[in-house]
């Protein structure tokens, strides 16, 4: 049973430009959950998602990121308009049911050059 | 505001000795706790975890503890070996499978 996927796994883009992290949970996880790691500090929450659903979005900044978790294909999390300080490591994570654990994928580094 | 909080930013243990790793919380809705473990250019990896209605969970090496009065939780991992070098974060939940709120993490590093 392969893990949870994200890609790529590192990315790089100018100012203005824009960003898509993508992530594929593991098989039979329908929850999706994506977390912001910034230098030296812990992961913070960004949003949680089901199937073609926003369940909480409470940690997304209000302006240029988006989020989606179609019926097809994986999740993704875009980035507008990218600013050097959306550098970042961006964790996916999944689970199969609200009452387990979640299980990380390895990171999509974003550097904003 | 930080919810959860790490106060140890490392820690350094011989192998074989045990390491105790702690973290506080602020937020008394919290209702379940776990540990990932981290290694540089990876994923956080599953540990362990304890629901509120525990005060003790045990798997192999690794042992969770918590004092809901106290608001605090440890890890301990016994005995330490060179591999468990690596970054841990402890983090917390309303409920299982909500989003998680992580600490900052604590640096182990276990010496040969």
């Amino acid at each position: 049973n392969a893990g949870v996927m994200q890609n790529p796994r590192h990315l790089v883009r100018r100012r203005g430009q824009e960003a898509r992290l993508r992530c594929s949970p593991m098989k039979g996880h329908s929850h999706v959950y994506w977390y912001r790691q910034l230098p030296e500090e812990g992961l913070k929450f960004m949003v949680y998602l089901q199937k073609e659903n926003i369940i909480d979005e409470s940690g997304m900044p209000k302006e240029r990121f988006s989020a989606e978790f179609p019926k097809e294909g994986p999740s993704i999390l875009r980035i507008q308009q990218v600013v050097r300080g959306d550098s970042a490591a961006y964790f996916c994570a999944s689970s199969p049911d609200i009452n387990y654990e979640q299980y990380f994928g390895p990171g999509t580094r974003l550097t904003v050059t | 505001d930080q919810q959860v909080k790490q106060n140890s930013p490392s820690l350094s243990v011989q192998e074989g000795r045990i390491s105790i790793l702690n973290c506080d919380y602020t937020n008394s809705m919290f209702d379940y706790f776990l540990w990932y473990k981290k290694y540089p250019a990876e994923g956080p990896t599953f540990l362990i975890s304890i629901s509120s209605i525990k005060d003790k969970n045990e798997d192999g090496r690794f042992t969770v503890f918590l004092n809901k009065s106290a608001k605090h939780l440890s890890l301990h991992i016994v005995p330490s070996q060179p591999g468990d070098s690596a970054v841990y974060f402890c983090a917390a939940s309303v409920a299982a499978g909500n989003k998680l709120t992580f600490g900052g993490g604590t640096r182990v590093l276990v010496k040969p």
